[in-house]
């Protein structure tokens, strides 16, 4: 298995402009996170999925943060606009059951300039 | 909300020295799972604990869940340099809640 792949590695954007990153979680995992990784906030849960369905929300920051899963191998966080303070590494993790150890991705890191 | 908090935040060690890690919740846990991640790379899952009690080895690391299930620790024996890394506890209740970690740096 590749494990759970994430897209692009890296982001640089101006301010303003729309992101979205990339995950495919490992196949026949059922729960999908997204985390982002700070130095001032540490690793924080925005949001995770169970069989496609979003579960837990409560962690995005505000409305211009949006994650979808149409299909159980692809999900999309999505910053609409972007500022500055976005910028940090996005990580996303997958689970076979919710209270099995997690796997991540390599994740992004995205800049907004 | 679950807040756990790790002690220390840094840890410098010699190598061979020995490294541990401490993981406080003012609430009891009904599970905790341990991560490291090295510099520049992804958490990567390390152990789950679920007992009271409850001791586990892997090789030079050891793991421990408090009897009130309200702590847990890590220590490592005999540290080399291929042991730096932060190290995460996160309990695990509906969803993964990351402590804030503990970095160690192992000098050579």
């Amino acid at each position: 298995d590749a494990g759970v792949i994430q897209s692009p590695r890296h982001e640089v954007t101006e301010m303003g402009q729309e992101v979205t990153l990339r995950c495919k979680p490992i196949s026949g995992h059922d729960y999908l996170f997204w985390y982002r990784q700070t130095m001032m906030r540490g690793l924080e849960l925005l949001i995770y999925f169970n069989n496609n369905v979003p579960i837990d929300d409560s962690g995005m920051p505000e409305d211009r943060f949006s994650a979808k899963m149409p299909n159980a191998s692809f999900s999309t966080l999505k910053i609409q606009p972007s500022e500055p303070r976005d910028s940090a590494v996005y990580f996303c993790a997958s689970s076979l059951h919710r209270l099995q150890g997690y796997t991540f991705g390599s994740g992004t890191r995205l800049t907004v300039v | 909300g679950q807040q756990v908090m790790q002690i220390p935040q840094y840890q410098h060690v010699q190598e061979g020295e020995d490294f541990t890690t401490y993981c406080n919740s003012s609430t009891t846990l009904s599970n905790i799972q341990w991560y490291k991640q090295r510099p520049g790379g992804h958490p990567v899952f390390l152990i789950q604990l679920v007992k009271s009690g409850e001791v586990k080895k892997q090789k030079r690391l050891t793991f421990q869940f408090g009897e009130a299930k309200k702590n847990s620790s890590l220590h490592i024996t005999a540290t080399q340099t291929t042991d730096v890394g932060t190290y995460f506890c996160a309990p695990n209740t509906d969803k993964l809640i990351f402590g804030t970690g503990t970095r160690l740096q192992v000098f050579p």
